[in-house]
């Protein structure tokens, strides 16, 4: 039970180029997000889906597109990358219960646009 | 501006100490969570309050939710080198719709000497 993956664990990119962060679930959950983490201002949300078949923007959506291929499955695409997307990438995925939807997080992808 | 305010940004302290991290906000909230980050990992959850004036134990930690639900308090007696990581307060705000989409605070860097 491998929880939460993402790959790559390490990308560096110039500005322009586009990319695509994988991120893949096998606990069963409905929803996954996508945060970004930058020093000092803690994880803000990209995107994130509440089921398959639905996609919903964050607090920070541009510049990102998302692709919920299946219920495991959640990518983000940088379509043309710039150097304030350097930031480290958390994909998530939750459950609910009750009233709570408890995080489980990936190891992340660390992204350096130079 | 930070929805979640945690406090303090860093603190480094003896092996034995006690200590109370704090996160505050003018916001409500209808549950917060507490999560710990070791370095090039993700956060894992330790915790998840949702009553007003809650109190939790994980062992040596403590959780406390305010009595009007805008701000949490993590207590820990006597802190050892494994306590050492980056905590995170996330509140999901009534004013969001969404228990799903979490605010994060922008983390408070821990520090347990030997």
């Amino acid at each position: 039970n491998a929880g939460v993956t993402q790959t790559p664990k390490f990308q560096v990119l110039k500005t322009g180029q586009s990319m695509t962060l994988q991120c893949a679930q096998d606990m069963n959950h409905n929803s996954m997000y996508w945060y970004r983490q930058d020093p000092g201002m803690g994880l803000r949300l990209i995107y994130y889906s509440a089921s398959e078949g639905t996609t919903d923007k964050g607090e920070v959506p541009n510049g990102y597109n998302v692709s919920r291929l299946n219920k495991r499955e959640f990518s983000l695409r940088l379509e043309s990358a710039a150097p304030s997307q350097t930031s480290v990438y958390f994909c998530a995925s939750s459950e609910r219960t009750g009233s709570i939807y408890e995080q489980y997080f990936g190891p992340g992808t660390r992204l350096t646009v130079t | 501006t930070q929805l979640l305010e945690q406090s303090p940004q860093f603190l480094s302290i003896q092996e034995g100490e006690n200590l109370t991290v704090y996160c505050n906000s003018s916001s409500v909230f209808s549950s917060l969570q507490w999560y710990r980050q070791e370095p090039g990992e993700g956060p894992v959850l330790l915790v998840t309050v949702v009553t007003g004036g809650e109190v939790k134990k994980l062992k040596r930690l403590t959780f406390q939710f305010g009595d009007a639900r805008k701000d949490s308090s993590l207590h820990i007696t006597a802190a050892q080198p494994g306590d050492t990581g980056l905590y995170l307060c996330a509140g999901a705000r009534v004013s969001s719709g969404s228990a799903r989409q979490l605010t994060f605070g922008s983390g408070t860097q821990l520090t347990v000497l030997p």
